[in-house]
């Protein structure tokens, strides 16, 4: 079974400070990916990797960074946390490129006062 | 870029009937169409796809209709149980990778399986 962690689990932030949402995988995928999700909006793409030291932007990039350090390893950056980036995010990750399953974390809720 | 649209942002069916979601795209180059489900606070996970080369694909209760033409696809659950009660996200894929790997999801169904 595929293995995708999300740490924190939930966070509460502050506006205008740095969150930092880190995802780890154990399946040895070559892809990572970035979503939110809001109510009406469904999930949204933020980043995604498809190589360690390497990220592309997806959907919706503004206000975000990521990072990937490792083929294991996928953050997600909120260098000036903004009230509207309030929201739960989900990280996932798959073998060989988006028309592969894609294996989702149990995602982190983060609210920005 | 591609879009998806679901068209049902709500389903109510009673047990043992059928539910049927549908979806549209709006890139002809897309081949590749996922369906994930999410269960009350949980996170999503797949259920089944298809891929252009085919226009029907079953998994037990499951089937995923495709009609390339209209760009049009659906998904068919058969004898609704309480357990199939979640939402239903549909998505579509044009790329096979590299830096244009992108997953464009619609905006969910949520169904409800009455018994």
């Amino acid at each position: 079974e595929a293995a995708v962690t999300q740490s924190p689990r939930s966070k509460v932030a502050v506006t205008g400070g740095k969150v930092t949402l880190s995802c780890h995988q154990t399946n040895n995928h070559d892809y990572m990916y970035w979503y939110r999700q809001d109510t009406g909006h469904g999930l949204r793409l933020i980043h995604y990797s498809y190589v360690a030291d390497s990220t592309e932007k997806g959907d919706i990039p503004d206000g975000y960074k990521a990072s990937r350090p490792s083929q294991e390893n996928f953050s997600l950056i909120l260098e000036l946390a903004s009230l509207s980036q309030t929201a739960v995010y989900f990280c996932a990750s798959s073998d060989w490129g988006p028309q592969d399953t894609q294996y989702f974390g149990p995602g982190t809720r983060l609210l920005v006062l | 870029g591609e879009k998806v649209e679901q068209h049902e942002s709500t389903l109510s069916v009673r047990e043992g009937d059928s539910a049927v979601i549908n979806c549209t795209y709006t890139d002809t180059a897309s081949s590749y169409f996922p369906w994930y489900k999410q269960e009350a606070g949980k996170s999503l996970h797949f259920v089944i796809d298809i891929r252009s080369n085919v226009d029907r694909k079953q998994s037990q209760r499951l089937i995923v209709l495709l009609d390339k033409k209209a760009k049009r696809f659906s998904l068919h659950i058969t004898a609704t149980q309480p357990e199939d009660s979640a939402i239903y996200f549909c998505a579509a894929s044009p790329n096979s990778g590299g830096s244009n790997a992108k997953l464009t999801f619609g905006k969910g169904t949520k169904l409800s399986v009455k018994s």
